[in-house]
């Protein structure tokens, strides 16, 4: 099993361009998410996913948007990106809700 | 409303001394609990989690954490902390399984 993939590793993007971070796992998890990383703030949700066709704001949602079209894919949208979305994106899948969960390797993001 | 305080940014400790990573939270129900690791440049990774049987509970690379209600704690343990656990650690709570929050995080270094 690959576990939970990421991609892309790094991007840097311009104030106001749009892109997506993909994510997608093979376990067969119902439940997947995305964090944002800062240095001395944790890890903050972003957008959950309880299952196919469902998804739900986390603590921090504005400026991302997300979709779940299959059980395998969770991308996140940014659709105009802004300086304070410098960051690093975790993306997580667990088959049991938020606790339990398995970690991609993260996206590090600059927008300039 | 959920919460977690992890006491300390950085601990310092001598290779072979004992381990403590200070957790506390705040939860209006039984919480669950759970200790991430997080390695150089890689996603997050479980430790160990409670989830309201035992109240000492063992992870892995030979950490533990015990749940003390009455002072709120979680507090992550290590009888002698070896040079591969240089790391941050996450202490995290979840009310629920569509919810969590992480603490910012301790940073743990160890002197040879």
């Amino acid at each position: 099993n690959a576990g939970v993939t990421q991609t892309p590793k790094f991007q840097v993007l311009k104030t106001g361009q749009s892109m997506t971070l993909q994510c997608a796992q093979d376990m067969n998890h119902e439940y997947m998410s995305w964090y944002r990383q800062d240095p001395g703030m944790g890890l903050r949700l972003i957008h959950y996913s309880v299952g196919a066709g469902i998804t739900d704001q986390g603590e921090v949602p504005n400026g991302y948007n997300v979709s779940r079209s299959t059980t395998e894919d969770f991308p996140l949208r940014l659709l105009s990106a802004a300086p304070s979305q410098t960051s690093v994106y975790f993306c997580a899948s667990s088959y049991e809700g938020l606790g339990e969960q398995y970690f991609g390797p993260g996206t590090r993001l600059t927008v300039t | 409303a959920q919460s977690v305080t992890q006491l300390g940014s950085h601990v310092s400790v001598s290779e072979g001394a004992l381990v403590l990573l200070r957790c506390n939270y705040s939860s209006s129900v039984p919480p669950y609990l759970f200790w991430y690791v997080q390695y150089p440049n890689q996603g997050l990774q479980l430790l160990l989690k409670y989830t309201s049987a035992a109240t000492l509970v063992k992870g892995i690379n030979g950490f533990e954490a015990e749940f003390k209600k009455s002072e709120t704690s979680f507090h992550l343990t290590k009888p002698s902390a070896h040079m591969s656990d240089a790391a941050e650690y996450f202490c995290a709570v979840s009310d629920n399984w569509d919810k969590i929050i992480f603490g910012k995080g301790t940073r743990l270094h160890i002197l040879p």
